[in-house]
């Protein structure tokens, strides 16, 4: 069964480094989407991307939050200066349409010392 | 805000018992529902969807039902089995183009052999 997948599964940085997450989601799929889940809370939007563009972005993703799809297989989120309270799971998704079945990777935990 | 939220925080059953899992949403503007099943160290995977058009839909041992009049979305596990055993999430999505989906807190489901 196709799956979204996630590197690394688990980054420790100091505060103010930046950190990019990768993410390959399904190969047919268009539609592209980074949430993030700080430990014992719900699931958050962050940002979503179609066409090579951010159809979507949530408050959370302020001006330290950019994502990329630098080649056909990739999609990354950078956060550029990271903060003690960005840590969290942050979770990769992808559809084949705007349809709203998304697939989620794994995640990626990071934590910000 | 308008937010979707969950009643039970954790239910706890016995293997062979139905279980059901509820969620309260607020905004009359949602037009699809999902459920998710978080599994420990793992991203959210999709159990089954609804469409506001419609009251239930059944899949293999799960039926979500939808009242719209009462904003109330639940879950219901045939059967339970301690391999479901993992936090519920609903999800509302009330964006048609893009999947930005908005997440309920969770439940925890714990089945007990």
């Amino acid at each position: 069964e196709p799956e979204v997948t996630q590197t690394p599964s688990h980054q420790v940085t100091q505060m103010g480094q930046e950190v990019i997450l990768r993410c390959v989601p399904i190969s047919n799929h268009l539609y592209f989407y980074w949430y993030r889940q700080i430990l014992g809370q719900k699931v958050e939007f962050l940002v979503s991307f179609y066409n090579n563009e951010i159809s979507e972005k949530s408050e959370i993703f302020d001006d330290q939050f950019s994502v990329e799809r630098p080649d056909g297989s990739n999609f990354t989120l950078k956060i550029r200066s990271t903060k003690l309270e960005d840590s969290a799971m942050y979770f990769c998704a992808s559809g084949v349409s705007g349809a709203n079945v998304l697939t989620f990777g794994a995640g990626s935990r990071l934590t910000v010392l | 805000g308008e937010s979707v939220g969950l009643h039970l925080p954790t239910l706890s059953v016995q293997e062979g018992d139905n279980s059901i899992i509820n969620c309260a949403y607020s905004n009359s503007a949602s037009d699809y529902f999902i459920w998710y099943k978080q599994e420990s160290g793992k991203g959210p995977q999709f159990i089954i969807d609804i469409r506001s058009n419609m009251d239930k839909r059944q899949g293999q041992r799960v039926t979500v039902l939808l009242n719209k009049t009462v904003k109330h979305l639940s879950l219901q596990i045939a059967a339970t089995q301690p391999g479901d055993s993992a936090v519920y999430f609903c999800a509302e999505n009330i964006h048609s183009g893009y999947s930005t989906l908005t997440f309920g807190k969770g439940t925890m489901l714990l089945v007990s052999p």
